[in-house]
């Protein structure tokens, strides 16, 4: 256990349904990082926050894709009107701004869309 | 386009025999190299770190070396248990002082199967 944790799991849903997701950072880091993992692939960036400022997004990141850290501590990622190419495994990091090498992994969300 | 390579795909050995991974990499400036070890539908867990002034780094049965010269690096276990049968996952981070992007790149991974 990293000391980072996701919720939930696991989530299934119907294509065009919309999904949010949680993640919660170990308490005194301060960045937190999106990923987006398909089988036999290494993660790929989604988008990073330091704070509550999301400082950078990933061409990856569609319009469908919203993330949110409003008050610097837990965040979310929502995908809006889901679709089958959207079933990956996401995945949530989190470092300290002036170790931001030392990134550490929760479990994921494993999303199947039908 | 900074790249990250990782051979082989995927690997089948025989407990308590010895084995390497190899990643080969173009990001550019370099900063770090790390070493994750994922098992199958948890998240990634790192193993080791290396910066471009270190050339090796252990961490019990896993060592991790670095070429920064011929961007090279490789991991070694040694005695492989069952337990060592994961995805192992090179990534390399860009300088940030260049102004260059931060994120990461990462590797696809090696799946390793260790048989009893």
């Amino acid at each position: 256990d990293t000391g980072v944790s996701q919720d939930p799991r696991h989530k299934i849903t119907k294509r065009g349904q919309n999904v949010t997701f949680r993640c919660d950072p170990i308490s005194e880091h301060n960045r937190l990082y999106w990923y987006r993992q398909t089988l036999g692939q290494g993660p790929e960036f989604l988008t990073y926050f330091q704070n509550e400022a999301q400082l950078e997004k990933s061409r990856l990141l569609s319009d469908r894709f919203s993330a949110e850290r409003p008050k610097g501590s837990f965040s979310t990622l929502e995908i809006q009107r889901t679709e089958q190419g959207d079933s990956a495994m996401y995945l949530c990091a989190s470092s300290l701004e002036q170790n931001y090498n030392e990134q550490f992994f929760g479990p994921g969300t494993r999303l199947t869309v039908l | 386009k900074n790249q990250v390579e990782q051979s082989p795909q995927s690997l089948i050995i025989l407990e308590g025999k010895n084995c390497t991974l190899q990643c080969n990499y173009t990001v550019s400036p370099f900063s770090n190299l790390r070493w994750y070890k994922q098992d199958t539908g948890r998240g990634p867990v790192s193993l080791t770190i290396m910066t471009f002034s270190e050339n090796t780094k252990s961490n019990g049965r896993y060592t991790a070396t670095l070429d920064a010269d011929t961007k090279q690096s490789s991991l070694h276990i040694t005695a492989s248990q069952l337990s060592d049968s994961a995805s192992y996952i090179c990534v390399v981070s860009p300088s940030v002082r260049s102004g260059g992007s931060y994120i990461p790149t990462f590797g696809r991974g090696t799946s390793l199967i260790v048989h009893p």
